[in-house]
């Protein structure tokens, strides 16, 4: 089976450009999470969505914003972006919204801002 | 404020030889996850081995295997044999429940391994 897929794998913004990051879950989860990590960093929490409804929401700010699709992938857009927002956005699913659910990861999209 | 906190940012080991990263943690939940995630250089987040916080029996992957201390919050995984594909950065993770099924990690520790 597939695991979770996210594309593009590379990204090149600058400064102001908006982004699109896509996700795929594993088939049969209907849960996406979305993680940033900063070089050096652990993954910090900044989505969840669960049956095409926002669940959770970290501490970011209002320039990051989601969507979850009736096949349950996913988008995460970054507008008006800064050089700060460079990092690995890392995409995972789980089958449901409880806690005692493992979530998989994807291989991550690596964002650039210039 | 649940937090990880892992005190080792590197570890080496020798090929064959056993190591042990730590972790430690805060919450005030009493049910709880563990996880232990390794990150190779490809950075796809690969789960090594989980824990329930209720359950008193230590969890065992093959060579992989951790010591939880409930009490003193404490979650160290120990790698058996270590191979040189073990060479990754190892994240702590923890899951509490509340609202959000969120993962909380550590800094991650860099294990090497020498042949």
């Amino acid at each position: 089976d597939a695991g979770v897929t996210q594309s593009p794998t590379h990204l090149i913004k600058t400064r102001g450009q908006q982004v699109t990051l896509r996700c795929s879950p594993i088939s049969g989860h209907k849960s996406v999470s979305w993680y940033q990590q900063v070089l050096g960093q652990g993954p910090q929490f900044i989505f969840q969505y669960y049956e095409k409804e926002e669940r959770g929401r970290g501490n970011f700010p209002d320039r990051f914003s989601a969507r979850q699709f009736p096949n349950y992938s996913s988008e995460l857009n970054v507008n008006a972006l800064l050089l700060g927002d460079s990092a690995l956005y890392l995409c995972a699913s789980s089958p449901g919204i409880t806690y005692q659910e493992t979530q998989y990861f994807g291989p991550g999209t690596r964002l650039l801002v210039l | 404020a649940q937090t990880v906190t892992q005190s080792q940012p590197e570890m080496s080991v020798q090929e064959a030889e056993t190591v042990t990263l730590s972790c430690t943690y805060d919450t005030s939940e009493s049910d709880y996850y563990l996880f232990w995630y390794k990150q190779p250089p490809s950075r796809q987040m690969i789960l090594v081995i989980r824990q329930e916080a209720y359950k008193q029996q230590n969890a065992t992957e093959n060579r992989f295997s951790v010591n939880f201390q409930k009490a003193a919050k404490s979650f160290s995984l120990k790698i058996s044999d270590s191979q040189l594909g073990d060479a990754a950065m190892y994240f702590c993770a923890l899951n509490y429940g509340g609202a959000t099924n969120k993962l909380i990690f550590g800094t991650g520790t860099l294990l090497a391994v020498q042949p």
